[in-house]
């Protein structure tokens, strides 16, 4: 299946600090999402991106859909400790034939220290 | 409220002790998926279903089956579970763009 490269594989930052997080593939992307899962629990979706050069804000976390369509990126600003969690990026290609396949990278763990 | 179902949460079992793990969604949504998660992997996909009856491999369904006689569940039966399928298992479903994951099953197998 499609690979997607996510990183860094794990962030330390001190609270108030901003993080950037990105994406990349050799695939074209129809539609990019941002996921975070938190200890315990399954990935709960952040920001869904539908067109290439797309930039969408969810309070705090910007998420732009790169214009080549190959890579996305998720900028945190000011963090707080409760933005500690797993980040993952994924990948929707729609075809007639499979339909929303969904790939993901391999994750983004944040810790954010006081 | 929404819920995606997945029992149990914490298994522990025996080489080639057949397994199911339920999956139980109350969206009405015909798309679900299993996903198995291990560290630096990120998450892939074992197997998908469009609609009832219908049914594809993922990227990784060796050693997996499933099946989906009914719109709200999706079980995933490990026939001869092997220590290689010690994981952390997710069920989920879309009715769009976003999935909707359930809670996690942990599964070590011995």
């Amino acid at each position: 299946g499609q690979q997607l490269n996510q990183s860094p594989q794990s962030m330390f930052i001190q609270e108030g600090e901003d993080v950037s997080m990105n994406c990349t593939s050799s695939s074209i992307f129809n539609t990019w999402l941002w996921y975070k899962q938190e200890p315990g629990e399954g990935p709960v979706l952040l920001i869904a991106l539908y067109k290439a050069g797309e930039l969408t804000s969810n309070g705090r976390l910007t998420a732009q859909f790169g214009i080549t369509r190959k890579d996305s990126f998720l900028n945190i600003s000011a963090s707080i400790p409760s933005d500690v969690g797993i980040y993952f990026c994924a990948g929707i290609i729609i075809s007639s034939g499979s339909a929303r396949q969904l790939t993901f990278g391999s994750g983004t763990q944040l810790t954010v220290l006081p | 409220e929404a819920q995606v179902t997945q029992n149990p949460r914490y298994l522990i079992t025996v080489t080639g002790k057949k397994l199911t793990v339920t999956c139980s969604q109350n969206m009405n949504h015909e798309y679900m998926s299993w996903y198995r998660q291990d560290p630096g992997l990120g998450l892939r996909q074992i197997y998908y279903s469009m609609n009832v009856e219908v049914t594809d491999k993922g990227d990784v369904p060796e050693g997996y089956k499933v099946s989906r006689k009914e719109k709200r569940n999706f079980p995933l039966i490990l026939e001869s579970p092997s220590p290689n399928q010690t994981s952390l298992y997710f069920c989920a479903t879309s009715g769009g763009v976003g999935y909707t994951f359930g809670s996690g099953t942990r599964l070590t197998v011995v």
